[in-house]
């Protein structure tokens, strides 16, 4: 199993452009987040999953999208970058009943210039 | 007030210290409690649960004390790999989870 990988790893982006950044997991689990972490904070929850079709808003959701089409895809859309969404982006997914363990992607680290 | 709040650190221990963390967190209702490790530049991966009548698991053990809504993590016999950030992790009653902000360790030789 692969896990949860995420792509791309980097990516700069100009003010005002949009991107989507990828995010899948083989393990087959329902459960799916997205996460961004600034210099010196803790994890902030920009969306989740919870099957296939469903999607909900986290802590952070503003200048973000998500979607969530397959069990095995959440892609995370940006559109109209702005510098305060310079940050490091991960994707986690986990077990219906494995609240506490989430496994996570490897990370895109964003800028926004 | 902060969700969940750790003393970030660093905390730079010789081998074989012992060094303690805390972590306090603010909502009493929460359900359960864990503790990350994060290496340096790398995704958060779960150490260990938290339980109510304190775990180890080898040279490391977690306590909860629910009266004071505090969370402790002891490493014992530190090693160089034990280098690291450390994140309290808490899940609240909508089974969200809130992280702090990470303490971060460095064993020197």
């Amino acid at each position: 199993n692969a896990g949860v990988t995420q792509t791309p790893k980097f990516r700069i982006l100009k003010i005002g452009q949009s991107m989507t950044l990828q995010c899948a997991q083989d393990m087959n689990h329902n459960y799916m987040y997205w996460y961004r972490q600034d210099p010196g904070m803790g994890l902030k929850l920009i969306y989740y999953s919870v099957g296939a079709g469903i999607t909900d808003k986290g802590e952070v959701p503003n200048g973000y999208n998500v979607s969530r089409s397959t069990t095995e895809d959440f892609p995370l859309r940006l559109e109209l970058a702005a510098p305060s969404q310079t940050s490091v982006y991960f994707c986690a997914s986990r077990t219906d009943r494995g609240w506490g363990t989430q496994y996570f992607g490897p990370g895109t680290r964003l800028t926004v210039l | 007030r902060k969700e969940v709040e750790q003393d970030p650190g660093p905390f730079n221990v010789p081998e074989g210290a012992t060094v303690a963390f805390n972590c306090t967190y603010s909502n009493s209702a929460s359900q359960s409690f864990f503790w990350y490790r994060q290496d340096c530049r790398k995704e958060p991966k779960l150490l260990m649960s938290v339980y109510s009548s304190g775990n180890e698991d080898g040279r490391f053990t977690a306590q909860l004390n629910r009266a004071s809504q505090y969370i402790s993590l002891l490493i014992r016999d530190s090693k160089l790999s034990d280098s690291a950030t450390y994140l309290c992790v808490v899940n609240d009653l909508n089974n969200d989870m809130r992280f702090g902000a990470g303490t971060r360790l460095t064993v020197k030789p």
